[in-house]
């Protein structure tokens, strides 16, 4: 029962680097989100995807593109990282696009770049 | 202003305490209130989910939330020394037909219980 997966756990990057996140989740939801959680700013909502085949810009999209690969993976890229990229990232899913079920997270991805 | 203000603690309270989590919020549509909690080098998991204003009652936890004064709570009772961990309010709206169930979040409390 593994829920979210997210894949590194851990990464340190030098500045102009570039990297891909990870996100699969096997509960069959259709409805994907990357958040970034930095001190004292709670959980900000990079990109999501209501569904399969579609991607949306959240509140900070900016040095970050997406890839809803298919209905269990949606991948997170940085392609020229910064250290204001250093930050702790979610990935999040949610079941139907109709119902209103409440979203369910993996264990992030610690991303440090120098 | 943000639209969801929470304030950071941290929170320290003796065993078995009563304790009471706060989120303040601007945007008049939002419906859904959630709390999640979260430990140390984990992701958020879900506590609490309720629907427009009232209460919900789980074990030691109780979640409320009054709409008319755009506030909503979570109390724990009887805390536990694993009750410790940061608490996370949480809310979205409605996108019209397109129900895209984006989130926004308060900053997190820090919670401490001492046994």
């Amino acid at each position: 029962n593994a829920g979210v997966t997210q894949t590194p756990k851990f990464q340190v990057l030098k500045t102009g680097q570039s990297m891909t996140l990870q996100c699969a989740q096997d509960m069959n939801h259709n409805s994907m989100y990357w958040y970034r959680q930095d001190p004292g700013m709670g959980l900000r909502l990079i990109y999501y995807s209501a569904s399969e085949g579609t991607t949306d810009k959240g509140e900070v999209p900016n040095g970050y593109n997406v890839s809803r690969l298919n209905k269990r993976e949606f991948s997170l890229r940085l392609e020229s990282a910064a250290p204001s990229q250093t930050s702790v990232y979610f990935c999040a899913s949610r079941g139907t696009v109709i119902s209103n079920q409440p979203q369910h997270f993996g264990d992030g991805t610690r991303l440090s770049i120098l | 202003q943000k639209e969801v203000e929470q304030d950071p603690g941290p929170l320290s309270v003796p065993e078995g305490a009563i304790v009471s989590l706060n989120c303040t919020y601007s945007n008049s549509a939002f419906q859904y209130f959630m709390w999640y909690r979260q430990y140390s080098r984990k992701g958020p998991e879900l506590l609490m989910y309720t629907y427009s204003s009232g209460n919900k009652e789980d074990g030691r936890f109780t979640a409320q939330v009054d709409k008319s004064s755009k506030y909503i709570s979570l109390f724990i009772r009887d805390s536990q020394p694993s009750d410790s961990a940061t608490y996370l309010c949480a809310m979205s709206a409605r996108d019209g037909s397109s129900n895209t169930g984006k989130l926004i979040f308060g900053q997190g409390t820090t919670l401490q219980v001492k046994p």
